[in-house]
């Protein structure tokens, strides 16, 4: 079984600061996931990767396959960007579900 | 195109009641997953439909059984209710359970409260 931590639990930054959350995971995957929770529930997918870098406007996540870990980045935060970040992986190929971390509390403020 | 969608938002039930959950898939897309997320938790994965059966299964008990419709719609049953199922159920969707990348899109999620 996959354990997903991440890093920090809680973060509260300034407007316009760099973000960094942290993910890491115990056994070799498929895919990750990083995914963005607002109050109310919703979850909104950010990226899914399996190698290298992925950039979407403001956010870039990173992934290194032999370390086990991959961070989120947030470059100029802004208090939109306030939310749950979590991370969640496939670990292995096909239909197995997500495994998910506990998520990251962001909240930026003004 | 309609994303994923989730019926009810919000349901109150007691002890030992059932429950059931719907939950319509994005277009195009075959497979529905179920997640329970209990308060200041990540979401746990309960388990999964394609092709109208059960593929996979996490960790929960034979209490938590499902269904997918040929539409591709599915439905989460819950039976004999405890206070700890109390949580936010989120159901998603993807394209084909033998994808590699395994892409899912969440639907809103129902609030089951149980008193």
């Amino acid at each position: 079984k996959n354990e997903v931590e991440q890093s920090p639990q809680n973060l509260t930054a300034q407007e316009g600061e760099f973000i960094t959350i942290n993910c890491s995971y115990s056994v070799g995957i498929s895919a990750l996931h990083w995914l963005q929770q607002h109050p109310g529930g919703g979850i909104v997918s950010l990226f899914m990767l399996s190698s290298g870098k992925k950039k979407h406007g403001r956010l870039i996540a990173t992934i290194n396959i032999q370390e086990k870990h991959s961070s989120l980045h947030i470059t100029a935060s802004h208090p939109r960007d306030s939310a749950v970040y979590i991370c969640a992986v496939n670990s292995g190929g096909g239909a197995d579900g997500l495994t998910f971390g506990k998520g990251t509390h962001l909240i930026i403020q003004p | 195109d309609a994303g994923v969608t989730q019926s009810p938002t919000h349901l109150i039930k007691t002890r030992g009641q059932q429950v059931t959950l719907r939950c319509s898939p994005k277009s195009g897309h075959d497979t529905v997953s179920w997640y329970q997320q209990a308060l200041g938790q990540g979401p746990q994965f309960i388990f999964q439909y394609y092709e109208e059966e059960e593929r996979q299964r996490g960790n929960f008990p034979d209490r938590f059984s499902g269904h997918q419709f040929p539409n591709y719609s599915s439905e989460l049953n819950v039976n004999a209710l405890l206070l700890g199922d109390s949580a936010l159920y989120l159901c998603a969707s993807s394209l084909s359970w033998a994808s590699f990348y395994n892409e899912q899109f969440f639907g809103p999620g129902t609030r089951l409260t149980v008193l």
